[in-house]
C-alpha cells in the first residue's frame, strides 16, 4: 500500500533532549512537509522540502531542524532550543511543488516532553 | 495567501446534506480554495479543491460563488463518520504552502 508512515505514534522525552521524528513516504512525491498542531488549534507549518537536498523554513521553524537526503524520507529533529515541544506532529507529502496538488498526511506523532 | 473565515461549529442530522460555509473575501484570481478534514487524532484528509468552477468528486461538492468571495462544501448524505474538523484554505500554490486555520467542527447526530 502506498502512503506515509510516521513513527512512533507516541513519544516521550525529558526536557533538554533532542528527539528525531521519522517520516517516510512511498508515493514518489517530490514535496514533503512538517506541521505542528496544538490542542484546539489548526496546523502550523514548520519546514517543507520541494526536492531532495533542499528545504525551506515554514512559519515556526525555530527550535527544529530537518534533512532531506532521500526522496522518501524527511526526518524532523526537535531540539532542546524549542521552548514548547509538546505537540502533535504531522508529516505530509504532495506530488509536486505547487499547492494545487493535494497533500497526503501521515497518522502523526504525539510528542510529550516533561 | 488570502485569509479564510469559518464558523466555529455546526451540526446536522445523519442522512441529510451538510453545507459548510467559508468566506474568503480577499481571495485573488490565482488562488485556489481547498477543503481538508481531520477526524480526531488523525492526520488531515484532502477532500476537494477548486478555482472558479464548481467541483464534485466522490466525497463532496464545492460550490464557489461567482465573485469567489465565499464557497460552500456540501456533503450530500452525512454519516456519523463525517464528524470531524473541516478546514477551508486558500492559496496560490507558491512554495507549496497551505495555511490551516482552526476549521469548523461538524457534528453529525443520529
Amino acid at each position: 500500500d502506498g502512503g506515509i508512515t510516521q513513527s512512533p505514534k507516541y513519544l516521550f522525552r525529558k526536557e533538554g533532549q533532542n528527539v528525531t521524528l521519522s517520516c517516510e513516504q512511498n508515493l514518489n512525491h517530490d514535496a514533503m512537509y512538517w506541521y505542528r498542531q496544538d490542542p484546539g488549534q489548526g496546523l502550523r507549518l514548520i519546514y517543507y522540502s520541494q526536492i531532495v537536498n533542499d528545504f525551506q523554513k515554514g512559519d515556526i521553524a525555530e527550535g527544529y531542524s530537518v534533512s532531506r537526503e532521500k526522496k522518501e524520507s524527511f526526518p524532523l529533529t526537535v531540539t532542546s532550543a524549542q521552548k514548547n515541544p509538546t505537540a502533535f506532529y504531522l508529516c505530509a507529502s504532495s506530488m509536486g511543488r505547487a499547492a494545487i496538488y493535494e497533500q497526503y498526511f501521515g497518522p502523526g506523532t504525539r510528542l510529550t516532553v516533561t | 495567501d488570502a485569509k479564510t473565515t469559518q464558523p466555529t461549529s455546526m451540526d446536522c442530522a445523519e442522512g441529510r446534506a451538510a453545507n459548510l460555509p467559508c468566506n474568503h473575501s480577499t481571495i485573488s484570481g490565482n488562488e485556489y480554495v481547498y477543503w481538508y478534514r481531520q477526524i480526531h487524532s488523525q492526520g488531515p484528509q484532502y477532500i476537494i479543491h477548486g478555482l472558479k468552477n464548481n467541483e464534485t468528486n466522490e466525497m463532496a461538492s464545492l460550490i464557489i460563488t461567482e465573485d469567489r468571495k465565499s464557497s460552500t462544501l456540501i456533503l450530500p448524505h452525512a454519516t456519523l463518520r463525517d464528524t470531524a474538523v473541516y478546514y477551508c484554505i486558500s492559496g496560490t500554490g507558491a512554495n507549496s504552502k497551505l495555511t490551516f486555520g482552526k476549521g469548523i467542527t461538524l457534528s453529525v447526530r443520529p
